[in-house]
């Protein structure tokens, strides 16, 4: 069974760091680009990063880009994103999420398994 | 940056209601658009993929269609369950991008 556990979240500063983890387990971590998508309190859904399976490719969303960034460690089978500079409007619960990959044929870079989420809080 | 434009934002319905949602983009994605479900736990599923593509394990009373800029996910007749809310998604191009959500309410 596919699981994601993201950890880390808590209450922060404006203008602090915080480092969020995902735990995989239930497939190849290895063999599978990954993302981060978050939601603020009471609004939508906003993809964050993704990365590829190795590591070496990665894209951000432009709210976030120079100020978080989106890791992986295979051998753990952990996600991170390391969150710099943040502000009050990055307050939200982060959602670690799966990019589907390959069906044999085509390349989906939909999301198919998501976390339950960690919340993060940015304020004095 | 391609914009996702989701209609109505709430939805009153009945159970066994045929229920339409629909979603533009500001530009042409070919069909590589999906659909998630939200539970009020924060649970996030898929639904459908690449416009018309069931993921694995959803209930076929989910349907989805479109082209070029406009989509919509079609849910044929609700059951309980249903009742959360619902969001469009764009990945034809970074940054994806996500429709605002459609709450579907019991009437």
């Amino acid at each position: 069974e596919v699981q994601l556990v993201e950890s880390g979240g808590g209450l922060v500063q404006p203008g602090r760091s915080l480092k969020l983890s995902c735990a995989a387990s239930g497939f190849t971590f290895s063999d599978y680009n990954m993302a981060w998508v978050r939601q603020a309190p009471t609004k939508g859904l906003e993809w964050v990063a993704s990365i590829s399976y190795g590591g070496s490719n990665t894209h951000y969303g432009d709210s976030v880009k120079g100020r978080f960034t989106i890791s992986r460690d295979n051998a753990k089978s952990t996600l991170y994103l390391q969150m710099d500079s943040l502000r009050s409007e990055d307050t939200a619960t982060y959602y670690c999420a799966r990019h589907r990959g390959y069906d044999g044929t085509y390349y989906y870079w939909y999301f198919d398994f998501w976390g339950p989420g960690t919340m993060v809080t940015v304020s004095s | 940056d391609i914009q996702m434009t989701q209609s109505p934002s709430s939805l009153p319905a009945s159970l066994g209601e045929r229920v339409t949602i629909s979603c533009r983009a500001s530009q042409g994605i070919s069909n590589n658009l999906n659909w998630y479900q939200q539970k009020p736990d924060g649970t996030i599923k898929p639904l459908i993929y690449y416009t018309s593509n069931l993921q694995s394990g959803v209930p076929s009373r989910f349907s989805g269609s479109g082209s070029g800029t406009d989509y919509s996910l079609t849910i044929s007749s609700l059951e309980p369950e249903d009742f959360a809310m619902y969001y469009c998604q764009q990945d034809a191009s970074f940054p994806y991008t996500f429709g605002a959500g459609t709450k579907l309410e019991l009437k």
